[in-house]
C-alpha cells in the first residue's frame, strides 16, 4: 500500500522549459515533505522539503508547492536544465508513526537539449 | 569533504556466505540508516539507529544484522546471504532523528548473491 505515490515513473522536459513533479499522499498524519535527487551511480541527495503548515517553498530554480486538502504536492524546477536530469524522490515524514519517513518509488526525469 | 563512505562498491557473492558492507559517515552524525533499493518498490529501511548502541529495524531487516559500536560506524551484515536480498544498498546519516533532517547518503553498494 503506497501512501506516498509518484505517478509519473518518467517524464521528458525540454532545456529550459518548466518540469513540474508530482507527488500524492494518502495519510492526514504527514507533516513534513522531502524531495531528494538521484544520479545513476550515487546516492540520493536532499533538494528541497516543506512543513505542513506552509503551501510553497521555494531555493532557487526549485519550488515545492503543497496542497494538503488535496494530499498533492509538486516540484517545480525553473528553468530545466540538462544537468537536473535524475530521478526525483518526494518523502514524507508521518508524525503519527514515531516521524517514519515514507518515500515514493521516484520519477525519472529527462532534460534534453 | 562531508561524506559518506561505503564498501565495497560492487559485491557478487554465493548464498549462505556471511559478508559485511561497512558504512561510514565524517559528519559526526548521530542518526545512520541502511536502506535497500528494488525496481518497483524504492526505498526501504532495513534498519537504522538513533545514536550508538542504540538499533532498531526498519521495514524489511529480516536477514540482516547490525552494529554501532562507534559513532562513525555503521556496518550491514549478512549472515547467511540469499538470493533475494540481491539489492543496491544505500547508507545514509543525518544529524538526528533523520527525518526532519536532511539525510546524507553514501554512493551505494550493489550486491549480488548467486
Amino acid at each position: 500500500d503506497q501512501q506516498v505515490k509518484q505517478n509519473s515513473p518518467s517524464l521528458s522536459v525540454q532545456e529550459g522549459r518548466i518540469s513540474i513533479l508530482n507527488c500524492d499522499y494518502t495519510n492526514s498524519m504527514f507533516d513534513y515533505f522531502l524531495w531528494y535527487k538521484k544520479y545513476p551511480a550515487e546516492g540520493p541527495t536532499f533538494l528541497i522539503s516543506i512543513s505542513s503548515i506552509k503551501d510553497k517553498n521555494e531555493d532557487g530554480r526549485f519550488t515545492v508547492f503543497l496542497n494538503k486538502s488535496a494530499k498533492h504536492l509538486s516540484l517545480h524546477i525553473v528553468p530545466s536544465q540538462p544537468g537536473d536530469s535524475a530521478v526525483y524522490f518526494c518523502a514524507a515524514v508521518n508524525a503519527g508513526n514515531n516521524r517514519k519517513l515514507i518515500w515514493g518509488l521516484g520519477t525519472s526525469l529527462a532534460v534534453n537539449p | 569533504e562531508a561524506q559518506v563512505t561505503q564498501n565495497p562498491r560492487y559485491l557478487i557473492t554465493v548464498t549462505g556466505k556471511k559478508l559485511t558492507v561497512t558504512c561510514s559517515q565524517n559528519m559526526n552524525h548521530e542518526y545512520m540508516s541502511w536502506y535497500r533499493q528494488d525496481p518497483g518498490l524504492g526505498l526501504r529501511q532495513i534498519y537504522y539507529s538513533m545514536n550508538v548502541e542504540v538499533t532498531d529495524k526498519g521495514d524489511v531487516p529480516e536477514g540482516y544484522k547490525v552494529s554501532r559500536k562507534e559513532k562513525r560506524n555503521f556496518p550491514l551484515i549478512l549472515e547467511s546471504p540469499s538470493p533475494n536480498q540481491t539489492s543496491l544498498y544505500f547508507c545514509a546519516s543525518s544529524l538526528d532523528r533523520g527525518a526532519y533532517n536532511e539525510q546524507f547518503f553514501g554512493p551505494g553498494t550493489r550486491l549480488t548473491v548467486l
